[in-house]
Parts: structure tokens; C-alpha cells; sequence
């Protein structure tokens, strides 16, 4: 079964640093796996994925994750944090098989940026 | 990106009532559409999928006489709590993908606020 696990519920980190959000994933298969992004009461929006070509993916808003298979993570990364990347962070997992596609997310990682 | 539309993005009701929830995907034709239920400060629950045409997919315990999903055309889902109460109150996040057994994005929509009063 497909599972993720954020290792970290909360960051803090200041303006103008870098950001790492961990995610760690288990799969039968060759995962799918995304990281997206949650303003406060709004919906998702994607920041990347990683889809079996290059384990290097780069994202929006500077945002990059890079797919590392001999240690099942696929952290976020982004070299310096702005006061917009205040967010919750989820590193989600496809399962494939069947009908149907599902997302499997994970707890999410709450990001603070001080100024 | 494509576009997933869902109205209302808050609702009040009182206790009791229905409320229905909308998910249309404006761009693309949305095979299978998803819809997630978030209590505040927590990850996603998947409530079920709904494939087009055919009848939901619930996921345990989720009371699909609670929870209505229809799934009529290939642009639009719909959500209705039925005799809904406070513990409805949530946040629900419907989300839509364009294929079935394929390395495809789910686009999501802007999430409904539910308050039962």
C-alpha cells in the first residue's frame, strides 16, 4: 500500500532563508508523487510533481523536490523563503491499479515565515 | 492549468437542512472527481470517488445516505449533505482528473466552508 509520512508538522523559518519540508513515501510501485500547497480556506494548488522522468523537479514559485528512490523522500526545498510561502505544505502519493487513481496525502507540513 | 469550480465557497445552514455542493471542471472533461472532507489544522480525508455515470465510491466509514455524490455529466459532481449537524461542519475540497489508469494531475477546487448551525 502507498503511504506518506511529513516528517515535520510545523517550520519556522525567517525571510530570505532556505526552506526544507520533509517528505518521506512507501510504494509497491514506481510512485507519482506531488507536493501541494494550501493557502488558509482555499483550495490546492500544485506545486510540482515527480512522474518517473528527471528525480530532479523544479516547481512554481521557486520551489524544487528532488526524488530520491534509495531513500524513499521526495523533500521541498526552496533556497531562499518569502513572507508569501506561509502556507500548509502536503506531499501527496498516487496509487495506480484498478479503475481509479487516488491521492494519498499526508498529515501536512504548517510553514511560517518570520520576517 | 485546468480548472475545477466549486460553489458555494461558504455556506451557513441550520441544523437539519440540506446543503448541496457543486464541483464542475470548466475546461476538461473530468472522467472520475473526488471529494475531501478537512477538519481544521488536519490533512485531507478522502470521503469517495465518483466516476461518471456510475454510482460513488464510498470510503469506510463515510455514510453515503449522509453524504449524496452524483455524478451526472463529465463536468459536473455534486455533494449533498442531507440532515446535516454541526459535526458536518468542515471544510470540503472536491478535486477532478481527466483519465483513469494514467500519470495525470487531479486539479482541485477552492474547497466549501460548511457551517451547521
Amino acid at each position: 500500500a502507498q503511504s506518506v509520512t511529513q516528517l515535520d508538522s510545523h517550520v519556522s523559518v525567517s525571510e530570505g532563508t532556505p526552506v526544507l519540508l520533509r517528505c518521506n513515501y512507501s510504494s509497491s510501485y514506481s510512485p507519482s508523487l506531488f507536493w501541494y500547497v494550501q493557502h488558509p480556506n482555499k483550495g490546492l494548488q500544485l506545486l510540482l510533481k515527480y512522474t518517473s522522468a528527471a528525480t530532479l523537479v523544479k516547481g512554481i514559485n521557486g520551489f524544487e523536490a528532488e526524488f530520491k528512490k534509495s531513500e524513499t523522500s521526495f523533500h521541498l526545498t526552496k533556497p531562499s523563503a518569502h513572507m508569501s510561502d506561509a502556507a500548509e505544505y502536503f506531499c501527496v502519493v498516487t496509487t495506480y491499479g484498478g479503475a481509479t487513481n487516488k491521492l494519498i496525502f499526508g498529515t501536512g507540513t504548517l510553514l511560517a515565515v518570520q520576517p | 492549468g485546468a480548472v475545477v469550480s466549486q460553489h458555494p465557497s461558504w455556506v451557513i445552514c441550520k441544523s437539519g437542512t440540506s446543503v448541496k455542493i457543486e464541483c464542475r471542471s470548466l475546461d476538461f472533461q473530468a472522467t472520475t472527481m473526488f471529494w475531501y472532507r478537512q477538519f481544521p489544522k488536519q490533512s485531507l480525508m478522502l470521503m469517495a470517488t465518483s466516476n461518471e455515470g456510475s454510482k460513488a465510491t464510498y470510503e469506510q466509514g463515510v455514510e453515503k445516505d449522509k453524504f449524496l455524490i452524483n455524478h451526472a455529466s463529465l463536468t459536473l459532481s455534486t455533494l449533498t449533505v442531507t440532515s446535516a449537524h454541526p459535526e458536518d461542519s468542515s471544510f470540503y475540497i472536491c478535486s477532478a482528473t481527466a483519465r483513469q489508469g494514467v500519470r495525470t494531475e487531479a486539479f482541485f477546487g477552492q474547497g466549501t466552508r460548511l457551517t451547521v448551525v
